[in-house]
């Protein structure tokens, strides 16, 4: 199975702030990856496919990008709503995994 | 609007088997398919199978092979997730997800149904 691996496992940042989060791969996959956000309570919401195409409806602050075995998940400019666990989660084979996910919290 | 909707929690004892199932409206549900994802305590998200709604082709995690069954019923727009001899640690949180792909899939999920929590406890 591909592991994936985030980090980091929680992230402290100001309202405005720009913020990164990092997935990696066990292996190359591609630019099949997909970003999920979950807060807490609720399912996740589906935010980015094929590593950096923004789902239809999810605020530009958001971006992706990434290919191989590493990826990142930005948001240019932190909002209250934004504070949630977030998840990315490979495509490129059997079986689909995600990582362990990245809490943000505003400080 | 597209919406799944999923059953119940349930509470189950060990060995028993649970069914869930996930009702989906807003679209052609044959168009899409179904996959099946769990989240127990504090843990990562785990992907357990899907169902192509159109032709009822099914792809199960090897993890669960032996002990999971998707199927689904066109006619009601629903698709069921079937889980047997279950133990402490299948507690956890179930969700269907919608893959956006037709035929074959996309294999990523753009809309969730609100989980349903499975209890299994002696």
């Amino acid at each position: 199975d591909i592991q994936m691996t985030q980090s980091p496992s929680t992230l402290s940042a100001s309202v405005g702030d720009r913020v990164t989060i990092t997935c990696r791969a066990s292996q190359s996959i591609s630019s099949w990856l997909a970003w999920y956000q979950q807060k807490p309570g609720k399912a996740p919401k589906f935010l980015m496919y094929k590593a950096s195409s923004l789902e239809s409806g999810v605020p530009s602050r958001f971006s992706g990008s990434g290919s191989g075995i590493e990826f990142t998940l930005t948001i240019s400019s932190l909002q209250p709503d934004d504070c949630a666990t977030y998840y990315c989660q490979q495509y490129y084979t059997y079986p689909l995994t995600f990582g362990q996910g990245t809490k943000v919290v505003i400080k | 609007q597209v919406q799944l909707v999923q059953s119940g929690a349930d509470v189950k004892k060990p060995g028993a088997s649970v069914k869930v199932s996930c009702k989906a409206s807003g679209y052609t549900f044959t168009r899409n398919a179904i996959h099946w994802v769990r989240q127990a305590p504090g843990q990562r998200l785990e992907w357990m199978g899907w169902i192509n709604a159109g032709n009822g082709n099914t792809k199960y995690s090897q993890k669960f092979q032996d002990r999971v069954t998707i199927t689904r019923d066109t006619s009601a727009s629903t698709a069921y997730m079937e889980l047997s001899s279950l133990r402490s640690e299948d507690t956890a949180m179930y969700y269907c997800a919608r893959d956006p792909g037709g035929g074959n899939g996309d294999y990523y999920f753009d809309y969730w149904g609100q989980g349903t929590l499975v209890t299994v406890s002696s």
